[in-house]
Formats: C-alpha cells, sequence, structure tokens
C-alpha cells in the first residue's frame, strides 16, 4: 500500500541555523503535500502545504520544495528559533480533502 | 468559533469495556476524521466521513465503529477494548472544495485501556 517515508527522525539545529526534513511517498497519483506541526499535548496545526502543479513554496521562514519525478519533498526552515521545536510530519493524498498518508514525523529541537 | 472539540481529555478503561469518544465542530466542515497516534508511527487514519450519513474504513478500522448523523459530530466507538487500543486518539474536520484542505485537529483524547 502507499507509504510516507520522512528522515531524520530527530534533528537538533542551533538557533539562528537552518532545519531540513525531507519525506519520499510511493503513491504516484498523490497531488497534495501539506506539512503538519504537533506542539506537545496538542493536535497538528498546518503550516504550509503544496500542490502537485506547484516545485516550491514559501512562507516567510518556511518553505516546501516539491519533486514529483523522484516522488520526495521537503521542508526548509530558515533562522530557527526555539518556538520552531516540535515533532513536524509530512503528509501526502490524492486531493486535499481525500484520505491522506501521514509520515512518521521528525522532532525538532532548536537549542538556544 | 470553537473550531474542533473532544472529550473526555483522559480515559483509562479495562478490557472488554465499551466507550465512545465525542468530536464536534462548529466549522460546517463537510468532511471528518478520527486518527489514532502511536509512539513513531505518526497518525493512522481509522475512519473518516464525507458528509453527514456517509463514513468509510481508513487505515486502521477493525475494533472502532463510527456514524455520523450531523454535519457538527462524529463519535468514535470503542465496542470491546483491548490494550492494543491504547493510545492518543484525534478527531479532524476538513471544508470540502477545490483549493481547501487544511485538517483542523481537536486536542486529542488520551486513552489507556488496562
Amino acid at each position: 500500500g502507499e507509504n510516507v517515508e520522512q528522515h531524520p527522525s530527530t534533528l537538533s539545529v542551533q538557533e539562528g541555523d537552518s532545519a531540513v526534513i525531507k519525506c519520499t511517498y510511493s503513491d504516484s497519483a498523490s497531488n497534495y503535500f501539506p506539512w503538519y506541526k504537533q506542539e506537545l499535548g496538542k493536535g497538528p496545526q498546518l503550516i504550509i502545504d503544496i500542490r502537485s502543479n506547484v516545485g516550491e513554496k514559501k512562507d516567510q521562514r518556511i518553505a516546501v520544495t516539491l519533486n514529483k519525478t523522484a516522488k520526495h519533498f521537503s521542508l526548509h526552515i530558515t533562522e530557527t528559533q526555539p518556538e520552531d521545536s516540535a515533532v513536524y510530519f509530512c503528509v501526502n493524498g490524492k486531493t486535499s480533502y481525500d484520505k491522506v498518508i501521514f509520515g512518521p514525523g521528525t522532532s525538532l529541537s532548536v537549542i538556544p | 468559533n470553537a473550531g474542533v472539540t473532544q472529550t473526555p481529555k483522559f480515559q483509562v478503561l479495562k478490557t472488554g469495556q465499551s466507550m465512545t469518544l465525542q468530536c464536534a465542530q462548529d466549522m460546517n466542515h463537510e468532511y471528518m476524521s478520527w486518527y489514532r497516534q502511536d509512539p513513531g508511527m505518526g497518525l493512522r487514519l481509522i475512519h473518516y466521513s464525507v458528509g453527514a450519513g456517509i463514513t468509510d474504513q481508513g487505515e486502521v478500522p477493525n475494533g472502532y465503529n463510527v456514524s455520523r448523523s450531523t454535519t457538527e459530530d462524529f463519535p468514535l466507538r470503542l465496542l470491546s477494548a483491548a490494550p492494543s487500543q491504547t493510545s492518543v486518539y484525534f478527531c479532524a474536520s476538513t471544508k470540502a472544495g477545490l483549493g481547501q484542505g487544511t485538517q483542523y485537529f481537536g486536542p486529542g483524547t488520551r486513552l489507556t485501556v488496562l
């Protein structure tokens, strides 16, 4: 069946450095690629998403890139801050509101 | 708007007991979903609904039932709890339509089955 791999599983960076999380997926029919951030004790929250007709999208310090040929997409966080510390999940699905598949998550720690 | 609400926040059950996890949303979203979250495994879809009266199975539906009698509510029923169902359960809602897709998650229910 479809699956999503996510790397690394844990990531520690110094405040101000960049963080990159990479995901690969198996379903070539996937067209929707959101990223969710989950803080301790809370539900996940969407931080950015990209659709298959776009190769890159930026929102302030956050960017997502998509390579549909290679079936991978990445999250880039620049100028990291302690409040960026959380678990990040990549997700993909055929449509934005169809069944979606979550990656296993990356625990990001930003060290002040 | 309250968004997505879930009750209870915590629950302890004994093996074989049944219970219902409640989920409600006040955003008039068409789509609602139930996930379970286990360490190192991300979120796995249990059941989902594309509208009132319509439900379908996700990746891990065994041991769970759902119904969707109204747009607002999407309860998850555990018929006979097992220790393997110890997990954190999240409900989410999504607005249908072109360009939509954000899933809004509730705060979760932490369930322990002894």
